[in-house]
């Protein structure tokens, strides 16, 4: 199994809160990537990072924002949360070394309801 | 555009008996197409990679194909098992840029009764 790590594994807050969702992984993988997930739908990339001082957005437009400091720290933040927000949210991480055929390694995620 | 398309969207079959799953795509250009299996309230893992040149590779009682011509792939389950019982999901990467970007179907729901 991966040793990719996701807390909290559930979340329920109030609108108007800051959270901050926390990944670590201890396989090294300069790769890492956030995707968030509704029941029943595909995944959607909100963010990803290449490497430490390396962020970019993904395809799915999120008010959340990502840092990496440290190559097996990838915390996803979001400063005013909202009904909207309410998701599944699935931290994940590849080698940089197999190139395009490298899998992606999951966390359990975070179940976060906003209410 | 590109997109991932998987059938049956669930699926029920008694313990012991097989199963495939069915994913087409439209992804251009092509570079694989992966297999995760995702328990529920757990993150998918990583069942197969299969690229451009392989048509058929297998994990245990899985075996996926692929038909790079036709744009198919399917997931073929033997002898299922209760711990079968999870979401399937189908995904394709293109090689549009250095990230390789995915495009994810929604899934097959298996259910495996005993």
């Amino acid at each position: 199994e991966a040793d990719i790590y996701q807390t909290p594994r559930y979340l329920v807050i109030g609108t108007g809160k800051k959270i901050t969702l926390e990944c670590s992984q201890t396989m090294g993988h300069d790769k890492m990537y956030w995707y968030q997930q509704d029941p029943g739908m595909e995944l959607h990339l909100i963010h990803y990072s290449y490497g430490v001082n390396s962020t970019e957005k993904g395809d799915l437009s999120s008010e959340s924002t990502v840092s990496r400091i440290r190559t097996e720290h990838f915390p996803l933040t979001l400063e005013s949360a909202r009904p909207s927000h309410t998701s599944q949210y699935l931290c994940a991480s590849s080698e940089s070394g197999g190139g395009y055929n490298s899998p992606l390694h999951f966390g359990n995620g975070t179940r976060l309801t906003v209410t | 555009k590109n997109q991932v398309e998987q059938s049956p969207q669930s699926l029920i079959i008694l313990e012991g008996k097989n199963c495939t799953l069915q994913c087409n795509y439209t992804v251009s250009p092509f570079s694989n197409l992966r297999w995760y299996k995702q328990d529920t309230g757990r993150g998918p893992v990583s069942l197969t990679i299969m690229t451009f040149s392989e048509n058929t590779k297998s994990n245990g009682r899985y075996t996926a194909t692929l038909d790079a011509d036709t744009k198919q792939s399917s997931l073929h389950i033997t002898a299922s098992q209760l711990s079968d019982s999870a979401s399937y999901i189908c995904v394709v990467s293109d090689r549009g840029s250095t990230l390789g970007r995915l495009y994810f179907g929604r899934g097959t729901q298996l259910t495996v009764w005993p």
